[in-house]
């Protein structure tokens, strides 16, 4: 079985602009997690999916969102990025709450 | 919120000795996994263990859910099992959430 897939791995974006990240968990998992990770905060929650409905969010802008498709596929989407959203993006599968979850490769954005 | 205390923050053994990860948490949880996030960032799963004793080669963990605590142990520890060692926890109050402590630096000497 295909583990979670994360595209692109890497990215550079100047200030201001926007990206977008893509998420594919594993076949059959219903459920996305999205996870910033930075040096000075470390692994934060940013927000859960479930058959396409956010069910939680962390403590992030609203320039932080995210959607999830009838696949299961998620996209987390940054606008009007900036420095400080440099980090390793991480996201996560898992099959329905109480579950173990598995995470994908990650996509390191930098902000320059 | 939950918070989720690990300690030690830094450790560094020689190859062959053993070792305890401390994973502390403030309320009760639905689960609790442990991670080991290697040197390009993938975080690998090592143990799902919301109660009870697990183990899994060199590496066993215990969790007392009623006492609030998890440990990991490493024996016989590998230059190999360097990196960043991470306890995540689940809370299904105010809807599904993982909260991940700071984590423990690990760095095996050979």
């Amino acid at each position: 079985k295909a583990g979670v897939t994360q595209t692109p791995r890497y990215l550079i974006k100047t200030r201001g602009q926007q990206v977008t990240l893509s998420c594919s968990p594993i076949s059959g998992h219903r459920s996305v997690s999205w996870y910033q990770q930075t040096p000075g905060q470390g692994l934060q929650f940013l927000f859960e999916y479930f058959s396409e409905t956010q069910r939680n969010k962390g403590n992030f802008p609203g320039r932080f969102s995210g959607r999830q498709f009838s696949n299961s596929r998620s996209e987390m989407n940054v606008s009007t990025l900036e420095l400080g959203d440099s980090a390793l993006y991480l996201c996560a599968s898992l099959a329905g709450t109480g579950n173990e979850q598995f995470f994908g490769p990650g996509t390191r954005l930098t902000v320059l | 919120g939950i918070q989720v205390e690990q300690s030690p923050p830094d450790l560094i053994l020689q190859e062959g000795a053993n070792s305890t990860l401390r994973c502390n948490f403030s309320d009760s949880v639905n689960n609790l996994q442990w991670f080991h996030q290697n040197p390009w960032g993938q975080l690998i799963n090592l143990f799902y263990i919301p109660s009870g004793t697990k183990q899994n080669g060199r590496l066993s963990a215990t969790t007392v859910a009623t006492e609030r605590y998890s440990l990991l142990y490493i024996s016989s520890s590998q230059t190999t099992d360097s990196g960043v060692y991470f306890c995540a926890v689940v809370s299904n109050t105010g809807g599904f959430k993982t909260i991940f402590g700071a984590g423990t630096r690990l760095f095996v000497k050979a």
